[in-house]
């Protein structure tokens, strides 16, 4: 994996259902992998830092897991709701410069 | 605690002029990002800067575009020249001194150009 990958593209779901997503990043030169939420006409709102392998973290109904040596991280929502339709971003650092590498996201819809 | 400020919000150029776009830090913050999201594109890095220091500009167009963050003041997105090609939204994010790819980011509600 050379770039960073995200899939699906979109994803449409009714409330209450838990969806998740995938991320796929190059596991060479690690350094973190950031997850972002992006609301229409907001700016980017980080979710979550992970580093290291088997990290496992939670916000909420949010959750996301991180395998750095295969290059994944999935990104759980646990009973969606209509607020949570967004797109959800994963970037990719690997170096510790702070240059990162973003994915194009996955549009997340909840029908009420 | 203010967030991260860009202005202006919303810039129209003519081809050939000069954009300046700003963006403030958070309170306490030294390192500055800044993005590029093209028409129907994610965001692309372009620039990291620490106070008077760039550190990494990998991302930035070879001609027309420089950054800069001085001691005092915001940092500066300065794009010469510009052409069509150039609108889109430029977002800043900054973050705290240590941690580098550690730290969260906190984003700015971005700079939209537009180039007539």
């Amino acid at each position: 994996i050379l770039n960073v990958e995200q899939s699906p593209q979109s994803l449409h779901v009714q409330e209450g259902d838990s969806t998740n997503f995938t991320c796929s990043f190059p596991s060479s030169n690690f350094y973190a992998l950031h997850w972002y939420r992006w609301e229409t006409a907001k700016s980017p709102e980080a979710l979550f830092v992970m580093t290291l392998n088997g990290d496992e973290k939670k916000k909420g109904r949010i959750s996301a897991t991180l395998n750095t040596k295969e290059g994944y991280s999935y990104l759980y929502i646990k009973g969606s709701q209509p607020e949570d339709s967004a797109t959800y971003l994963c970037a990719s650092h690997n170096t510790n410069a702070g240059k990162s590498t973003f994915g194009d996201g996955t549009t997340l819809t909840v029908k009420p | 605690n203010a967030g991260v400020m860009q202005n202006p919000r919303h810039l129209v150029r003519r081809r050939g002029q000069e954009a300046r776009l700003r963006c403030s830090p958070m309170k306490g913050h030294s390192h500055v990002y800044w993005y590029r999201q093209l028409p129907e594109e994610g965001l692309k890095f372009m620039v990291y800067l620490q106070k008077e220091n760039i550190i990494d500009e990998s991302g930035m167009p070879k001609e027309r575009f420089s950054a800069e963050f001085p001691k005092e003041g915001p940092s500066i997105l300065r794009i010469q020249q510009v052409v069509r090609g150039d609108s889109a939204a430029y977002f800043c994010a900054s973050s705290p001194p240590q941690g580098g790819s550690y730290n969260e980011q906190f984003f700015g509600p971005g700079t939209r150009l537009t180039v007539l």
